[in-house]
Formats: C-alpha cells, sequence, structure tokens
C-alpha cells in the first residue's frame, strides 16, 4: 500500500463547478500538507501549505485537513479552463530523517470545459 | 512569491557526454534543495537532497557517480549528469524549501534528450 493515495482522474467538469480533489495517506509522521499544480511540461506550482487540521482558504482555493482520518482536500470554486491541469497533494513529516522530504500523491487530472 | 529558475530548460546531447543543470532560488535562501526525475504521465521521483555545504543525500536505486550534485551557497545547486545515456532522458525538476518553513518550491524543469 502506498503511503499515499490519490485518484488519477482524469476529471472532467463543467466551466464554473466546484471541483474537489482527495488524498488519504498512512504515516501519521505527517504533519505538513501541501497542493500543488502542474501543467504539461512544466514545474509544479504551490497553490497551498497547511500544518494544521480544519480549512485554509485562498480565493478560489480551500485546503481541507482531517488528521484524525488521515484525509486531505482541495477544493475549486468557480473552476476555469486554466484550472486543466495535474493536481498533487504533497506530505512531509514535521522531524526524524526524512524532514524536509515530501511524499506525493499520484496526481489528478483535472479538464475544465468552457 | 517564491522563484526558482532552472537552467538549461531542455537539452539534447550525445551519448557519453556530461550534462550539468543548475538550480537557483532566486528572492529567498535556501539549506535544502531536492532533485526530482519525472517520467510522462507520472509523480515526482525524490532522487536526492542536497544540503547547501554538505554532501548530497541519494534515494535507494540512484547512483550517486552517476548523478553528481553540489550545493554550492545558499541559492544555487547543480546537478551533473556524467556519462549520459538515453536511458537517462527525462524531465529533471530541483525544488528549494525556504529555511524556518517547509514549503517547497519548484524550478520550471530540465527536459533532456540523450541521443
Amino acid at each position: 500500500q502506498k503511503e499515499v493515495e490519490q485518484d488519477p482522474g482524469p476529471l472532467s467538469v463543467p466551466e464554473g463547478a466546484i471541483v474537489s480533489l482527495n488524498c488519504t495517506y498512512s504515516n501519521s509522521a505527517f504533519q505538513y500538507f501541501m497542493w500543488y499544480r502542474q501543467y504539461s511540461r512544466k514545474g509544479p506550482e504551490l497553490l497551498m501549505y497547511t500544518y494544521s487540521s480544519g480549512n485554509k482558504e485562498d480565493g478560489r482555493f480551500t485546503a481541507q485537513v482531517d488528521k484524525s482520518s488521515k484525509y486531505i482536500s482541495l477544493f475549486i470554486r468557480d473552476s476555469q479552463p486554466s484550472d486543466s491541469a495535474t493536481y498533487l497533494c504533497a506530505m512531509g513529516p514535521a522531524g526524524g530523517t526524512s524532514y524536509g522530504k515530501l511524499t506525493f500523491g499520484q496526481g489528478t487530472i483535472l479538464t475544465v470545459h468552457p | 512569491g517564491a522563484v526558482v529558475s532552472q537552467h538549461p530548460s531542455r537539452v539534447i546531447c550525445k551519448s557519453g557526454t556530461s550534462v550539468k543543470i543548475e538550480c537557483r532560488s532566486l528572492d529567498f535562501q535556501a539549506t535544502t534543495m531536492f532533485w526530482y526525475r519525472q517520467f510522462p504521465k507520472q509523480s515526482l521521483m525524490l532522487m536526492a537532497t542536497s544540503n547547501e555545504g554538505s554532501k548530497a543525500t541519494y534515494e535507494q536505486g540512484v547512483e550517486k557517480d552517476k548523478f553528481l550534485i553540489n550545493h554550492a551557497s545558499l541559492t544555487l545547486s547543480t546537478l551533473t549528469v556524467t556519462s549520459a545515456h538515453p536511458e537517462d532522458s527525462s524531465f529533471y525538476i530541483c525544488s528549494a524549501r525556504r529555511q524556518l518553513t517547509n514549503e517547497q518550491f519548484f524550478g520550471p524543469g530540465t527536459r533532456l534528450t540523450v541521443l
């Protein structure tokens, strides 16, 4: 079983829809969480960074973390065609020998239709 | 915002040559940088962790003599692919961890093609 599970999709939605992207994890040492957006042939772009359970909002994006259930989500409101990309969840431990290293989900391919 | 640059963005070389890729954090200091490799339609595979002023730490299965990493300053890390072969063709991406936080910012990537 992978440490981080993410549904690869693909996910296809109409413009304006609310998108929900999810990851589950098994390693309780993971204490901080990130969501990245990656366009084809580009490096990942950091969208959201959080280290506590609860919600964090930034514009059209909301990151949700539930450490008790080992489950994180990214919500995109009013989705736009420019949001079409691969979305990667990533997480890491607060200490130990793997401190600083990120473990990534497989990535979800999202397409937003005009 | 935090910007990480990579150079070159694309390189084509002959088999047997060495290729150097630079990764720079432009507006913040990074004591730690990471080098990843990404195959088409796959997630990122961590190759090594680069620490300023010390030797890099390589992931299992990554040949340290083939992928030479140098972290010369708080803003620069380099990856040299030595004696490149066609199987080394890939998309190489670096990231830099902002000092005092755990945020990692990625460079735009370097596409290496070995003929």
